[in-house]
Formats: structure tokens, C-alpha cells, sequence
């Protein structure tokens, strides 16, 4: 049974400083990763999806690794911005596209 | 345009009550699921439809019933309703059940059973 695990469960920082939130999955038979944003009372963000034959991916000032092997993903967050305060969950794809979610990370921004 | 979207966005009932929840989504994707965010905001599959066929079945009780009457509308059905029911219900779509396609997700339903 897949499990995703995410850590830290909460973060803050100061606008402009770069961070990185980690992922880790129990079975590395996944489809691909992908990263979602939540805000508070909201629906899901799609961030970005790494497929399992790819090590990373990149979107502007986000980037995400993937080490299937180790059963890592990274999520790296460039000159964050208070903006970017929200929830990130990463989620495992599985057989018949099941998500397996993590317990996401809250992440705080200030001024 | 809305991609994939739920109705209604909140939904206040009693314990013991029958309610449903829609969802539609207009990508033209065949596979379309039914997650639930609990009060921890542990996120969860329930259910998935692929072409109308269901694929996913998680274990969830007899109480819910996903309903597909085409590949664009996946609705959820709840039977008896109970206070563990309150939650956030989110649908998802996406382009197969591939584990390789992206899943797109709605805004969300929150059910609050009183």
C-alpha cells in the first residue's frame, strides 16, 4: 500500500528566500508525481507532474525533482513571494490512476 | 471556462438525510473521480469512472453511490447521511486512466452533516 509522506508539515519564511519541501513515497512503482497548491477554502492547483522516466521538471520559479529509486520528489521554490503562502501536497500516481496523497505542507510567506 | 466544476459549492443537511453532489467536466476527458478531504485536510480517492464503467472503488460505504450518465458528469450520491460524512468532496478528471495523464480538479463541495 502506497504511503506519501511530506515534511516539514508547516514552514515559514521570509519573501525571497528559496526553499525546498520534500515528498517520499513507500513504493516506487508509481506512474509519475505530481505537485498541487490549495489554498485555504479552495480546490486544487495543479503545479507540476513529473512522469516517472523524467528526473525533473519547471515552471517558472518552481521546480520539482524526482528519484524514484530513493522514492523522493523535491519541490524547490525560487524568491518566494507572499503570494505563494498556501498548502503544497504532492500525490504518487498508481495503477488505474489512483492518487495517493501526502499530508501536505503549509507554507507561510511574510512580508 | 470552467474546466471541471461542482455543484453546490457548500451543502449544510441533517443526519439522516439523502443528498447529492454533481460534477461535470467539459476537457472531454473519459475518466472522472470522486475524492474526500476530511477535517485533518487528508486527501483521499473514493471512487473512479472510466467511459461510464466504474474503475476505482475504494473502501467507502454502501451509503455512497457515484452515479456516471455520461463520460462528462460523474455525480455522488449519499445515502443516511452521518456527522463523519462532513468533508470536502473534490472531482477530478483526466484524459484516461493512464496513470501518465494529469488529473484536473474542481473546486470543491463542502459538506457539513449537523
Amino acid at each position: 500500500k502506497q504511503e506519501v509522506t511530506q515534511i516539514p508539515a508547516a514552514l515559514s519564511v521570509p519573501e525571497g528566500e528559496n526553499l525546498v519541501l520534500n515528498c517520499s513515497f513507500t513504493d516506487s512503482a508509481i506512474y509519475n508525481l505530481q505537485w498541487f497548491r490549495q489554498d485555504p477554502g479552495k480546490g486544487l492547483t495543479s503545479l507540476l507532474l513529473i512522469q516517472s522516466s523524467q528526473r525533473e521538471q519547471t515552471s517558472g520559479r518552481l521546480n520539482a525533482s524526482l528519484d524514484k529509486s530513493s522514492g523522493r520528489s523535491t519541490l524547490y521554490i525560487a524568491a518566494s513571494q507572499p503570494g505563494d503562502s498556501a498548502t503544497y501536497l504532492c500525490a504518487a500516481t498508481g495503477t488505474a490512476s489512483k492518487l495517493t496523497f501526502g499530508t501536505g505542507t503549509r507554507l507561510q510567506v511574510t512580508l | 471556462d470552467t474546466a471541471v466544476s461542482q455543484t453546490p459549492k457548500y451543502l449544510v443537511t441533517q443526519m439522516g438525510n439523502d443528498k447529492s453532489i454533481k460534477c461535470e467536466q467539459n476537457l472531454g476527458h473519459d475518466t472522472m473521480y470522486w475524492y474526500k478531504q476530511d477535517s485533518k485536510k487528508f486527501l483521499k480517492i473514493m471512487f473512479s469512472y472510466n467511459n461510464k464503467e466504474l474503475i476505482i472503488n475504494e473502501t467507502v460505504p454502501n451509503r455512497f453511490s457515484p452515479k456516471s450518465p455520461d463520460k462528462a458528469h460523474l455525480n455522488l450520491h449519499i445515502n443516511s447521511l452521518e456527522l463523519g460524512d462532513s468533508a470536502v468532496y473534490f472531482c477530478a478528471s483526466s484524459q484516461g486512466t493512464q496513470g501518465t495523464y494529469e488529473q484536473y480538479f474542481g473546486p470543491g463541495t463542502r459538506l457539513t452533516v449537523t
